[in-house]
């Protein structure tokens, strides 16, 4: 166990829809990174929020946006949703310090879109 | 980014060390080598990290060349529960995002 949550664990959406993915990061964690892992594929990063800027973002289209609170855990919201999208979406919280950083992942939202 | 060359699959007798290579020839010598593990349908699992010596600790070893081109993780006695997908990562320096490549399928075998 991470100590990372993630919410809901599975989820069904129609084509067009918009949907939140929420993620409670580990005690004393100050970084969350989100990353869509589509069926037999690696996971892929699709941003990180520090200190709730966002803070790196990977090849993903605007309309998958993010917040992170004052309390570190983070959504993950995506709109006019495509057959694409789904997969599984998976959070990851660490600790930024300068030094290096070791990224602790949470079991995942199931994404299912109709 | 440095990347990253790992075998397919590998399989492995249960009770037996498992080795599992990686090849990263582009390393920088900042960057630290990491290995997360993800068993099917559930989040990647964090294995252990290392810069330049070997590391261990209660999950596996790790053993980096002298040269940081190449490392090997080592699981001392797999079990059937040791079945999953390892990923060998490094990620570039100045960002922290984790980019994971098709990692090696390791079967542990009864």
């Amino acid at each position: 166990e991470t100590g990372v949550t993630q919410s809901p664990t599975h989820l069904i959406k129609t084509r067009g829809q918009q949907v939140t993915l929420r993620c409670s990061s580990q005690s004393g964690h100050n970084t969350v990174s989100w990353y869509q892992q589509a069926l037999g594929q690696g996971p892929q990063f699709i941003f990180q929020y520090y200190r709730e800027e966002e803070n790196g973002r990977g090849n993903f289209p605007p309309r998958f946006s993010g917040l992170q609170f004052p309390n570190y855990s983070s959504e993950l919201n995506v709109n006019a949703l495509e057959l694409d999208d789904s997969a599984l979406y998976l959070c990851a919280s660490s600790l930024t310090s300068g030094v290096g950083e070791t990224q602790y992942f949470g079991p995942g939202t199931r994404l299912l879109v109709l | 980014d440095a990347k990253t060359t790992q075998p397919t699959s590998m399989d492995c007798a249960e009770g037996r060390a498992a080795n599992l290579p990686c090849n990263h020839s582009t390393i920088s010598g900042n960057e630290y080598v990491y290995w997360y593990r993800q068993i099917h349908s559930q989040g990647p699992q964090y294995i252990i990290h290392g810069l330049k010596n070997n590391e261990t600790n209660e999950m596996a070893s790790l053993i980096i060349t002298e040269d940081r081109k190449s490392s090997t993780l080592i699981l001392p006695h797999a079990t059937l529960r040791d079945t999953a997908v390892y990923y060998c990562i490094v990620p570039p320096g100045s960002a922290r995002q984790l980019t994971f490549g098709s990692g090696t399928q390791l079967t542990v075998l009864p």
